[in-house]
This record gives structure tokens, sequence and C-alpha cells, in this order.
């Protein structure tokens, strides 16, 4: 079966425009997380949806980052008048639960120039 | 705050040898632990978590409360064992906190 796909795998952005990045999660999973990896570290947490509710922002760096799952299952992550600091590899994890296994995504790599 | 330290950026061992990748975690709880792994070009892949007690891949980790340490140990290295590894722990939540990373490069 597919695992979690992410799109696009790599976007450039020029500094100040905007970028939505998408993660279509395994079918039937309950729980989606989103990480963010700066080079050189591990994965850091942004945020956590179960179904389509969004049940905890406390990562997200900033009031510039959104993240939404209208439907329960694709969710997509923006990012609004992007600086060179949010360059980074965007991961997406989904679940069958809270407390099952993370399946991770291959990551979005986002440069901002 | 909490915080998964695997202090070695980089583990360089011959095939055959024994193997072992540090982590340690802060958090005065009982959090679960976890070792993924990234192959290269792949996507980051659970290996093991401390409740399953597996040995996967021949590597195995045991929980130390008291040294507050989930180091990742395999008797003989492969080839095919270079890669990526990051411990991780969910500090009790479901917020997993990973460490930096350690490569491992298994030389023939």
């Amino acid at each position: 079966g597919a695992g979690v796909s992410q799109s696009p795998r790599y976007k450039v952005a020029k500094r100040g425009q905007d970028v939505a990045l998408r993660c279509d999660p395994i079918s039937g999973h309950v729980s989606l997380f989103w990480y963010q990896q700066a080079l050189g570290q591990g994965p850091e947490f942004l945020t956590y949806f179960q179904n389509e509710a969004q049940l905890d922002k406390s990562g997200l760096p900033s009031d510039r980052f959104f993240a939404e799952r209208p439907e329960g299952s694709v969710s997509t992550l923006k990012i609004q008048r992007t600086q060179k600091e949010d360059s980074a590899v965007y991961l997406c994890a989904s679940s069958l639960g809270v407390h099952n296994e993370q399946f991770f995504g291959p990551g979005t790599r986002l440069t901002v120039l | 705050a909490q915080r998964v330290t695997q202090p070695e950026k980089l583990l360089s061992v011959f095939k055959g040898a024994p193997v072992e990748l540090k982590c340690n975690y802060s958090y005065s709880g009982s959090p679960e632990l976890f070792w993924y792994v990234q192959y290269s070009r792949q996507r980051l892949q659970l290996l093991l978590r401390h409740i399953s007690r597996e040995s996967i891949k021949g590597f195995t980790a045991d929980l130390n409360k008291g040294e507050t340490s989930f180091h990742l140990k395999k008797p003989f290295a492969q080839e095919e064992d270079s890669a990526m590894y990051y411990c991780a722990s969910d500090s009790g939540t479901y917020k997993y906190i990973f460490g930096t990373g350690t490569r491992l490069k298994v030389l023939a």
C-alpha cells in the first residue's frame, strides 16, 4: 500500500513569498503530525491533527505558519511571507492513533532565497 | 525542557565490529523511547521502540532509567547498516523529541 506522500518534494521561494506544502497521509490514519527539520538537526514538532481538528499547534514558530486538514485526510502547511530561517525539510507523519507508530513521508525541502 | 542527546555526529566502524550508538534523554516521567533510521535517499522509518523489546535487523536497545539512556547496539555491523540514526522520546505525550542524529558508516 501507499505510504505517506508529500508534495512538492522541493520548493524554492523568494523571501516574502507564500508557500503551501501538501501531505497525503495513509488512508484511515486519524492522527497527522508536521515536523520541521533544519540542516544538521533532528525533526522538531510543529503541530498535530486528530481527524480535522488541530489539537496542538504549540510548535509552530510564528503566526506566519498555518496548517489545516479540513476533511480529516489531506493536510496543508502554509507559510506566509517566507524568511530565510524557514529553510528546512518539512516532514509529515501519520498514525492510526495518537500513540501508534508514526509513519513519515519523504519530506519537502524548502529553500528560501 | 525535554531533551534527547546523541553525542556523536559520526560513528565509523569496520564491518563485523560491534556498534553502539549513544542516546540520553531528560525526562522525569516514563517516556517511550524510539530509534528511527534513515537510509540514503529513503524516508525516516521506525527501527525499534523500547516497549516492544524486539531485536530488529540485529539491533537492540535497553532503556536504563538510572542513567536515562537508550543506547542502540549491534554485535556485528554490516555495510547495509550505514545510515542516519535518530533517537526520539515521546516525553510522555505524542510530541516526539528527536536527537540531532548519528551518522553510522560501516567500512568494508
